[in-house]
């Protein structure tokens, strides 16, 4: 079944060591979302690509970077993880349907900072 | 500036009721409405995608109405059982294009009972 991927499901990292979570897609999309995710809160869009255009939010903290080597792939990195980046990290995909841009999500990776 | 709200943040039911979950935004120029299912430390699965043109969308036992001048969307859970426990969110997109980014309400956590 085509599908958004992410791994690893979990991450545990220490105060200011980097971590990279990745997501892959098998739908052939040409968006790609990064959402994080706090407990009982909305998700809320860190940064996004459109092909290989990168937006990036604008108060997404600068500790937050991303890679999209190609289609299929999106990397997220926290150079310095803080303990308030502790979160569930949701990656989405989308396209044009008839109903404009439905987006489809992954399992998530929960990151834990220690 | 959109702001979408789903009250109440939680809901106990017995199993086999109908019920009805809410969704209001402030903005009614909403390109279409989403609805996705979270399950605890699991990633969002889209249920039903509702276009602004529409006033209904059926899946299953599902059902999704949106009536955008009154900014309100409900999503009809019939004949509820235990496996439908989870939290619900709505989100809107700011925009039809994919550049879209997504609003979410911050989800009813709902509960079916044996």
């Amino acid at each position: 079944d085509a599908m958004v991927i992410q791994n690893p499901r979990y991450q545990v990292t220490q105060f200011g060591k980097p971590v990279t979570l990745s997501c892959s897609q098998t739908l052939n999309h040409n968006v790609m979302y990064w959402y994080q995710q706090k407990s009982s809160q909305a998700p809320k869009l860190l940064f996004h690509y459109y092909d290989k255009d990168f937006n990036n939010e604008a108060d997404t903290p600068d500790n937050f970077q991303s890679r999209r080597p190609n289609t299929s792939f999106c990397f997220l990195d926290i150079r310095s993880p803080g303990l308030g980046d502790a979160a569930m990290y949701l990656c989405a995909t989308s396209r044009e349907g008839s109903g404009g841009y439905e987006q489809y999500f992954g399992p998530g990776t929960r990151l834990t900072v220690t | 500036k959109q702001e979408v709200t789903q009250i109440p943040a939680a809901l106990s039911v017995p199993e086999g009721e109908n019920l009805v979950l809410n969704c209001s935004f402030t903005d009614s120029a909403i390109y279409n409405l989403q609805w996705f299912r979270q399950d605890p430390g699991k990633g969002l699965t889209s249920l039903l995608l509702i276009q602004s043109s529409q006033r209904e969308q059926t899946s299953g036992r599902l059902n999704a109405s949106l009536d955008k001048s009154s900014g309100r969307s409900t999503l009809y859970i019939a004949a509820s059982q235990p496996g439908d426990s989870a939290t619900y969110l709505c989100a809107v997109p700011l925009g039809g294009g994919a550049n879209s980014k997504l609003t979410f309400g911050k989800g009813i956590t709902l509960s079916v009972r044996p």
